[in-house]
């Protein structure tokens, strides 16, 4: 079984329907991550959660919102979708144990808004 | 400028040469560098993480030059297999999040 999933992989939804995803990990890491990526502009970070109902915004937060009410779930949502959220969502995880802090990549999420 | 700057590519290389690319950092505070690897429509995995003096893992070595802020990537005796979008990375610390470049783009020609 993976490590990290994310649900759906695919989805399509009209612009102004709510809609969230899902990322669930059983590697036991503390901190989780949601990015998005488009074609020519890499990764960008969206929110992340280092613990239990911490909550920080990253580059991109306006029109998402997450939850993270248990270490190994981190939730995505838009509330009100636009066009301009299709693209490649990522979910991550990684420890803040250890030498060095990598991350760890749920499968993606294809997002499309029309 | 953007925090992590990479040339977005392509590189086309034959089989069997060797080719490097660099990633430029602009916060002269990151500590910690890596390098992702990410196939076609698939998540970026960890490849290696960049120490100060260099590392090695086969045909794969990551330096990084804290003078001119930077970290390469050297891939020997390319494979068909190498081919996918190369990202670096880079944080501040161990409580800090990583930031990504764009990534490279290698494609291996038979």
């Amino acid at each position: 079984d993976a490590d990290v999933t994310q649900t759906p992989r695919n989805r399509i939804t009209k612009t102004g329907k709510r809609i969230m995803l899902e990322c669930s990990q059983t590697k036991g890491h503390d901190r989780m991550y949601w990015y998005r990526q488009d074609p020519g502009l890499g990764l960008r970070l969206i929110y992340y959660s280092f613990d239990v109902k911490d909550i920080n915004k990253g580059e991109i937060s306006d029109g998402y919102s997450v939850s993270r009410q248990a270490q190994a779930k981190f939730s995505l949502s838009l509330e009100s979708a636009i066009p301009n959220q299709t693209a490649l969502y990522f979910c991550a995880t990684s420890n803040s144990l250890g030498s060095m802090e990598t991350q760890y990549f749920g499968p993606g999420t294809r997002l499309l808004v029309l | 400028r953007k925090e992590v700057e990479q040339d977005p590519g392509p590189f086309n290389v034959p089989e069997g040469a060797t080719v490097a690319f660099n990633c430029t950092y602009s916060n002269s505070a990151s500590q910690s560098f890596f390098w992702y690897r990410q196939d076609c429509r698939k998540e970026p995995k960890l490849l290696m993480s960049v120490y100060s003096s260099g590392n090695e893992d086969g045909r794969f070595t990551a330096q990084l030059n804290r003078a001119s802020q930077y970290i390469s990537l050297l891939i020997r005796d390319s494979k068909l297999s190498d081919s996918a979008t190369y990202l670096c990375g880079g944080s501040m610390n161990r409580d800090d999040k990583i930031i990504f470049g764009k990534g490279t783009r290698l494609h291996i020609l038979p």
